[in-house]
């Protein structure tokens, strides 16, 4: 199992561009998230979807959006980006209940110039 | 909403010496206490957590210890060395919505000096 898969792993971008982020999963979960960490900030949630079907906001949404393609598939796009966009995102994905984990993608590094 | 506060943001200790990082919670709805390991570069990685009905979990030399009254639990490793040296997060969550509601706290540096 490859576990939580998100493209691209690196990314610059101009102000005002756009671009989606992609993010998929093979554990079968129900429970997909998206993240942005940023130095002494932790890890502040965007955007979740607590099954296929369904997304809402999380602490951070402006200036994101987000689609559940299916059950695997959780995309994040910046529709025009900010320089204050500049983070590292997170996709997780987790089984909805109590006291489960929650497993990351490998990142993605954005820098937007 | 939940606020998780984690001390200290860095933490610098000798090989074989211990490492307490501790967190505090609002929310007494929280149930459930991971913490996080984030080697430089890599993604997140659950190294251990606690339930609410749990006041401690040991994992060989790693720990971690749960007071619920006081909302505060803590993170405890004991002889480490040098591949301890990582970024580390609690977080509290509750199941809520239909979805596991989680809180990270801020992260704390450790560096174990070989």
């Amino acid at each position: 199992n490859a576990g939580v898969t998100q493209n691209p792993k690196f990314q610059v971008l101009k102000t005002g561009q756009s671009m989606t982020l992609q993010c998929a999963q093979d554990m079968n979960h129900n429970s997909m998230y998206w993240y942005r960490q940023d130095p002494g900030m932790g890890l502040r949630l965007i955007y979740y979807s607590a099954s296929e079907g369904t997304t809402d906001k999380g602490e951070v949404p402006n200036g994101y959006n987000v689609s559940r393609l299916n059950k695997r598939e959780f995309s994040l796009r910046l529709e025009s980006a900010a320089p204050s966009q500049t983070s590292v995102y997170f996709c997780a994905s987790s089984e909805p209940g109590a006291s489960t984990e929650a497993f990351f993608g490998q990142g993605t590094r954005l820098t937007v110039v | 909403g939940e606020n998780v506060e984690q001390h200290p943001s860095t933490l610098s200790v000798q090989e074989g010496d211990s490492a307490v990082i501790k967190c505090t919670y609002s929310d007494s709805a929280s149930n459930y206490f991971p913490w996080y390991k984030q080697e430089l570069g890599k993604r997140p990685q659950l190294i251990i957590d606690i339930r609410s009905n749990v006041g401690e979990k040991k994992d060989q030399r790693i720990a971690v210890t749960l007071n619920k009254t006081a909302k505060h639990f803590s993170l405890h490793i004991t002889e480490t060395q040098p591949e301890d040296s990582a970024v580390y997060f609690c977080a509290a969550s509750r199941y809520s919505g239909g979805y596991q509601k989680v809180t990270f706290g801020t992260g704390t540096k450790l560096q174990v000096i070989p």
